[in-house]
């Protein structure tokens, strides 16, 4: 069974700086690969997915991602942080069936992201 | 295009009572999901629908927790009896199909605590 691992369970950045969210993910076959955010009392967000090719990917917001299968990881990147970014980033790895589709995502515990002014 | 619609967005019931959540995905939308996010913790799948039919439930308690789908587009997540730990945030979600990659759209979820 697929599983993901997002290491650090809170994260503080200043405002400006610049951002790494980590994860990593176990699967047999190549991952399809997402990252989502969640803000106070709000659903979640698709901030971007890999799915095949480049590995690095580019997403709303000014995210991106990279993924690198040596590493089994596909980290979260964001040059400058703002004050409106601080929420709860979960990290996700969408499982196939031998159809073809897929069997819905299973997600990290999430890494909570503090902005320090 | 309007988005995935839950209600209710809260409920608070003691223990053994029940609950009923309710899920309207996005039109055209084959695919819904029930994902149960407990504080502190990523979603986790409950069951998942394409159409009118379960793909997999195979993480629904089914002892307490039952949902449909009965016409293919709204669907009911109900908790009889509910427990302590069934306090969480109940997602619905949905997607166009089950296609790789196909972008999974969430609503807000209904936040229940049990008491």
């Amino acid at each position: 069974a697929q599983s993901v691992t997002q290491p650090d369970i809170h994260i503080t950045v200043s405002e400006g700086a610049s951002l790494e969210l980590r994860c990593n993910y176990s699967y047999g076959a190549t991952p399809y690969l997402f990252w989502y955010v969640q803000s106070p009392g709000q659903g979640l967000q698709l901030l971007l997915k890999y799915f095949s090719g480049d590995t690095l990917v580019q997403g709303i917001k000014g995210f991106e991602a990279e993924f690198k299968r040596s590493q089994s990881s596909f980290n979260l990147r964001k040059p400058s942080v703002h004050w409106s970014d601080a929420a709860e980033y979960f990290c996700a790895v969408e499982a196939m069936y031998s159809g073809g589709g897929a069997d819905g995502l299973t997600f990290g515990k999430g890494t909570h992201l503090i902005i320090q002014p | 295009e309007a988005g995935v619609a839950q209600s209710p967005r809260y409920k608070i019931i003691e223990k053994r009572q029940s609950v009923a959540f309710w899920c309207n995905p996005i039109s055209g939308h084959a695919t819904l999901y029930w994902y149960q996010q407990i504080l502190g913790q990523g979603p986790k799948l409950l069951i998942q629908f394409q159409n009118n039919g379960v793909v997999d439930d195979s993480q629904l308690p089914k002892d307490r927790f039952s949902a449909e789908r009965l016409k293919g587009v709204d669907s009911t997540l109900k908790i009889q009896p509910a427990k302590l730990e069934d306090s969480a945030v109940y997602l619905c979600a949905s997607s166009r199909n089950r296609g790789a990659g196909d972008t999974i759209y969430f609503g807000e979820g209904s936040w229940l605590t049990v008491v």
